[in-house]
């Protein structure tokens, strides 16, 4: 069964740290180009990066370009999104997606996992 | 980066009922890069359709698509109460990956 679980999301003060972790099962992890979507509360959905199956490439969306990082752990089949530099409209859930290339569609997600950038 | 309108933005109907689902493209997809994903109230979104018209593993076959250029179409045939959701079209013809801002399909 393909499972991919995020965790690490939490409460924090805006210009703080934060990094999500998503671990997966289930399948070839480094089959798989991983992604990161974001969800604020009642809105729609907004890919925020991506990383190759290799971990040698990344890219990311404008609105988090210089403050996020994602990164990779084949090993331990598992991606992480750094986030620094936090802002109140970064407030969202955040899930991680795959997908066999990139650009693609994505195929399964993770359940996600809530930050909140607040004061 | 293309951007994706759909309409309506709320369809109210009945089971049973045909519903019909549009997904504009800023500019055209040249390769028919184009899904369709289902949200259902606090679960994560899943994979309806993907390359247009093609169904994901498992969806049943009332969920159909079509399009080709910037216009693009769900159609699910006969609405079971499983089907109330909000629906998402993502392009990935061209990076960055771009959504829709969301359909609603509520019970009339």
């Amino acid at each position: 069964e393909v499972r991919l679980v995020e965790s690490g999301g939490r409460v924090v003060l805006p210009g703080g740290s934060l990094r999500l972790s998503c671990a997966a099962s289930g399948f070839t992890f480094d089959d798989y180009t991983m992604h990161w979507v974001r969800q604020v509360a009642g809105k729609g959905l907004e890919w925020v990066s991506h990383i190759s199956w290799n971990g040698n490439s990344a890219y990311y969306a404008d609105s988090v370009k210089g403050r996020f990082t994602v990164s990779r752990d084949n090993t331990n089949n598992s991606v992480f999104l750094q986030m620094d530099s936090l802002q109140s409209d970064d407030t969202a859930v955040y899930y991680c997606a795959r997908s066999l290339i990139a650009p693609d569609y994505l195929d399964f997600w993770g359940q996600g996992t809530l930050v909140t950038v607040s004061s | 980066e293309i951007v994706l309108t759909q309409s309506p933005s709320t369809l109210s109907l009945s089971p049973g009922e045909r519903a019909t689902l549009s997904c504009r493209a800023s500019r055209s997809l040249s390769s028919q890069y184009l899904a369709w994903y289902q949200q259902k109230v606090g679960q994560a979104p899943t994979l309806l359709i993907y390359d247009t018209s093609k169904r994901a593993t498992g969806i049943p076959d009332r969920f159909s698509g079509t399009g080709s250029g910037t216009d693009f179409t769900l159609t699910i045939a006969r609405l079971e109460p499983e089907d109330f959701a909000v629906y998402y079209c993502q392009q990935y013809d061209t990076s960055p990956l771009t959504f829709g801002g969301g359909a609603k399909v509520e019970i009339k």
